[in-house]
């Protein structure tokens, strides 16, 4: 049983540019949550969807946008990226029953450097 | 004030002793709260959850509770060379049981001296 994917692992762009980061949900969830955490900080929440729709949003600008499909996958896109953009972007799945989630899985992250 | 703060460390602990973690939170109404352990490079792995006062045991963990202080700790015992890593409090961010956000700590980062 395949757990949380993420892709790409690694990915180097340029200040300005865009990026969209993939996510599939383990099997069985409907919810991905998706995280920033920078070098030495914890992780930071940017948004989660449920029935592909934005539920919930963490603290961060417009720049940072999702979608998440009908097979549950998401995306995160990340529009005119900043220096401060390089960081570790980590996609968590679980399922929804009412309000709560259960069974939070991490995936392997993907490490986003802007150069 | 930081929603849910620990010391960054290093906690540096000789083999087979006992690893003491300790987080403090700022928000009364959390109902939640995980401790997650993180290799350098690698993604959280969940090791423990708690939800009532009290200590909950998992092998060699033990996590602590204590709402009227708002403080959540994680003992390792008997900690080894593959403990050292990072070990990240977080705590539940929504209301009455919901879990939709987790709020993370910046992490202690724990070293067992071989």
């Amino acid at each position: 049983d395949a757990g949380v994917t993420q892709s790409p692992t690694h990915l180097i762009k340029t200040r300005g540019q865009q990026v969209t980061l993939r996510c599939s949900p383990k099997s069985g969830h409907d919810t991905v949550s998706w995280y920033q955490q920078a070098l030495g900080q914890g992780p930071q929440f940017i948004f989660q969807y449920y029935e592909e729709e934005e539920r919930q949003r963490g603290n961060f600008p417009d720049r940072f946008s999702g979608h998440q499909f009908p097979n549950y996958s998401s995306e995160l896109n990340v529009n005119a990226l900043l220096l401060g953009d390089s960081a570790l972007y980590l996609c968590a799945s679980s399922f929804s029953k009412g309000v709560a989630n259960y069974g939070y899985t991490f995936g392997s992250g993907t490490r986003l450097t802007v150069v | 004030q930081k929603e849910v703060e620990q010391n960054s460390g290093p906690l540096s602990v000789p083999e087979g002793a006992i690893a003491s973690l300790n987080c403090t939170y700022s928000d009364r109404v959390s109902q939640s709260f995980f401790w997650y352990r993180q290799y350098s490079g690698k993604s959280p792995e969940l090791i423990m959850s708690i939800y009532s006062n009290g200590d909950k045991e998992d092998g060699r963990f033990t996590a602590q509770l204590n709402k009227a202080s708002q403080y959540v700790s994680l003992l390792i015992r008997d900690s080894q060379p593959s403990d050292s890593a990072t070990y990240l409090c977080a705590v539940n961010g929504g209301y009455g049981g919901a879990t939709n956000k987790l709020i993370f700590g910046t992490g202690t980062l724990l070293a067992v001296q071989p």
